[in-house]
């Protein structure tokens, strides 16, 4: 069985800050796949990012930083500077070989991030 | 290009009647997944295509519900009769997937069904 946990339930900074979002992820896989989405108040899932197992070298693109570290199966998201149109919810989500093309999401964390 | 489009946008529908959810994956995309979000349950797939067939249906809630898939660019989710407790925000995606490639998913803006 797979599981994604994501234990921050909400987040509110304050326009500039940097923020965490936390990812917790639970799999036998040996071969797997982490992905971000974003979903701002619109509604619409947006695609940020995805990681293979094999691959943990952490990755920049502009403010947004991902930091996988196997040995703590986490896959962390982190915000520099963040802005106002930041502000959505964040999923991490999760993929195995076991469990075909199935994505397992995580609950969700909703960032306010305050002008 | 276009993305995943989903119609309609909005359904308000009185309990007991038909509802069909309508997608259209992006060109050239193999594998069509439905899911459903809610406060209560969050994020969770209801069913997924490979190649227009149905591989996992395991999170499909009850036989109300059935999706097909009858080509490439279209695919359908059913609900008969519908109940208020379907009352839920049902999103489309497609993904291009080859052997073990698990590729990333992109979703349609979604529907919000509200069942009375």
């Amino acid at each position: 069985a797979q599981k994604v946990t994501q234990a921050q339930t909400e987040i509110s900074v304050v326009e500039k800050e940097d923020v965490t979002l936390d990812c917790v992820y639970e799999t036998r896989d040996t071969t797997y796949y982490l992905f971000w989405y974003k979903q701002p108040p619109s509604g619409e899932l947006v695609f940020l990012i995805r990681r293979n197992s094999f691959d943990e070298q952490n990755e920049i693109s502009g403010r947004y930083s991902w930091n996988f570290q196997k040995s703590t199966s986490s896959f962390n998201f982190t915000i520099t500077a963040s802005q106002v149109v930041d502000s959505a919810v964040y999923f991490c989500a999760l993929s195995g070989t076991t469990s075909g093309s199935r994505l397992t999401f995580g609950e969700g964390t909703q960032l306010t991030v305050n002008p | 290009d276009a993305g995943v489009i989903q119609s309609p946008r909005h359904e308000v529908t009185e309990m007991g009647q038909e509802v069909t959810l309508r997608c259209k994956p992006i060109s050239g995309h193999n594998s069509l997944f439905w899911y459903r979000q809610t406060m209560m349950r969050g994020l969770e797939l209801l069913i997924y295509f490979n190649n227009n067939v149905p591989i996992d249906d395991s999170g499909m809630p009850e036989d109300r519900f059935s999706a097909k898939m009858p080509n490439a660019s279209f695919s359908t989710l059913k609900i008969q009769p519908s109940e208020p407790r379907d009352s839920a925000v049902y999103f489309c995606a497609s993904s291009s997937i080859l052997g073990q490639g698990f590729n990333e998913q992109f979703f349609g803006p979604g529907t919000r069904l509200t069942v009375l």
